[in-house]
């Protein structure tokens, strides 16, 4: 049961901008982790897309970017293209659980 | 380039044990947590747990405590997920992923190919 919400699916025509959600808790984003961005396209692995709340790995396209604010955080993506239609996970750190690794619960973003 | 190689895809029936490997490469294996990360069909990312091969410390998710073993063997940069008795709900895909950097508390930038586990009788 994860510890981080996110909206279950997102959607909008290709080239507008969406933003998914990941909402915690004190003892989470609320505690000043760091949230972490993986986006897993249909059969493939989680790929890391934003790490450190705001920091894109090389060859992320800036279309993708992070925030963080108190107890949550939040992923846009403008310019939206049909290759972004995937998974998308929000990750941090819970001190309630022994400072386990939490994933969200997951958004999918369909291109429409 | 840093590069996880997992173990193929795997049929087992309830009450057999499992153990499935990633292999790292293209990185000093000893330097770099390794975590483990379930995903059942069609739902999202759990971690299970991460081992540091230098020492072979672990640390596990609550709800994976005493059903998984993580090991490693830094001298083959082979890690290991093990389970004892496995169960029709161990049905998943499971991937390795390296911690970006030397520590814990870390993003994970390099993932396996996944390992698919299908138990049933």
């Amino acid at each position: 049961q994860s510890v981080l919400t996110q909206p279950p699916s997102v959607s909008e025509a290709p080239g507008q901008r969406v933003t998914i959600s990941c909402a915690g808790s004190s003892s989470n984003i609320g505690a000043s982790f760091d949230v972490h961005w993986y986006q897993q396209l249909p059969g493939t692995p989680p790929k890391l897309l934003i790490y450190g709340n705001n920091n894109r790995p090389s060859g992320v396209p800036d279309r993708f970017s992070g925030s963080k604010s108190g107890s949550s955080a939040s992923l846009a993506i403008t310019g939206l293209q049909a290759e972004d239609e995937a998974d998308y996970y929000c990750q941090s750190y819970d001190s309630s659980l022994s400072f386990s690794k939490v994933f969200g619960t997951g958004t999918k973003v369909t291109v429409l | 380039d840093v590069q996880l190689v997992q173990s193929g895809a795997e049929v087992k029936k309830p009450g057999e044990s499992l153990k499935i490997s990633c292999k790292g490469s293209g990185y000093k294996f000893s330097k770099y947590w390794i975590a483990w990360v379930r995903q059942m069909p069609g739902k999202g990312l759990e971690w299970m747990g991460s081992i540091y091969p230098g020492d072979s410390e672990t640390i596990y998710s609550p709800p994976f405590q005493g059903q998984v073993t993580l090991s490693a063997d830094k001298s083959i940069n082979i890690a290991y997920l093990q389970y004892n008795s496995l169960t029709a709900s161990d049905t998943a895909i499971y991937y390795c992923a390296r911690s970006m950097l030397q520590e814990i508390v870390s993003p994970l930038d390099h993932w396996g190919q996944g390992t698919l586990v299908t138990v049933s009788s």
